[in-house]
């Protein structure tokens, strides 16, 4: 099994809908990031959280929400998704500043 | 906040050249990372140099705080080392385990 697991891999949603997007890590990390990654633009940084009671909004969260339901699980939500949000998503995890481990991706498009 | 450029944005080698990848930051870091981003996606850690020199088979890096720049070294390339190079370093502080990303080298290696 993949040290950081991704649901859904791909998604289509229709604009307006509310869509959730999954990690759960077996790392034992305390510190998990979620990212979008554009084309051309590289990785941007949504929301992060250091543990279960630590969340923090990172340069782009507007439209995004998150639940730290465990150590292990990191979900990042789209209340009202709109195309502009179609993108790759990266959720990651990190014990230190050397032990980054980026989960699969999402590829979400939102039409 | 701390700003990353790469360069060059894309890059064409025939299989078996070498090559140089460059990342300029705009401040002074204390921690460097690059990573390659698979043709499926995947995002793989390569390199965490904050500065000096590291070694990893063909691949090799360099980091020189003092003058805000890293190079990435890809030695006799292989169609497998097709895809996007990243650097990355905290946003901000010391402490901070946050990432800001380059827009990324696009590498395609041909045989």
């Amino acid at each position: 099994d993949a040290d950081v697991t991704q649901t859904p891999r791909n998604r289509i949603t229709k604009t307006g809908k509310r869509i959730m997007l999954e990690c759960s890590q077996t790392k034992g990390h305390d510190r998990m990031y979620w990212y979008r990654q554009d084309p051309g633009l590289g990785l941007r940084l949504i929301y992060y959280s250091f543990d279960v009671k630590d969340i923090n909004k990172g340069e782009i969260s507007d439209g995004y929400s998150v639940s730290r339901q465990a150590q292990a699980k990191f979900s990042l939500s789209l209340e009202s998704a709109i195309p502009n949000q179609t993108a790759l998503y990266f959720c990651a995890t990190s014990r230190d500043r050397l032990g980054y481990t980026f989960g699969s991706g999402t590829r979400l498009t939102v039409v | 906040g701390i700003q990353v450029e790469q360069s060059p944005p894309d890059l064409i080698l025939q299989e078996g050249a070498n090559s140089t990848l460059r990342c300029n930051f705009s401040d002074s870091v204390n921690n460097l990372q690059w990573f390659h981003q698979n043709p499926w996606g995947q995002l793989i850690n390569l390199f965490y140099i904050p500065s000096g020199t590291k070694q990893n088979g063909r691949l090799s890096a360099t980091t020189v705080a003092t003058e805000r720049y890293s190079l990435l070294y890809i030695s006799s390339s292989q169609t497998t080392d097709s895809g996007v190079y990243f650097c990355a370093t905290p946003r901000s502080g010391a402490g901070s385990y946050q990432l800001t990303f380059g827009k990324g080298t696009k590498l395609s290696v041909i045989p």
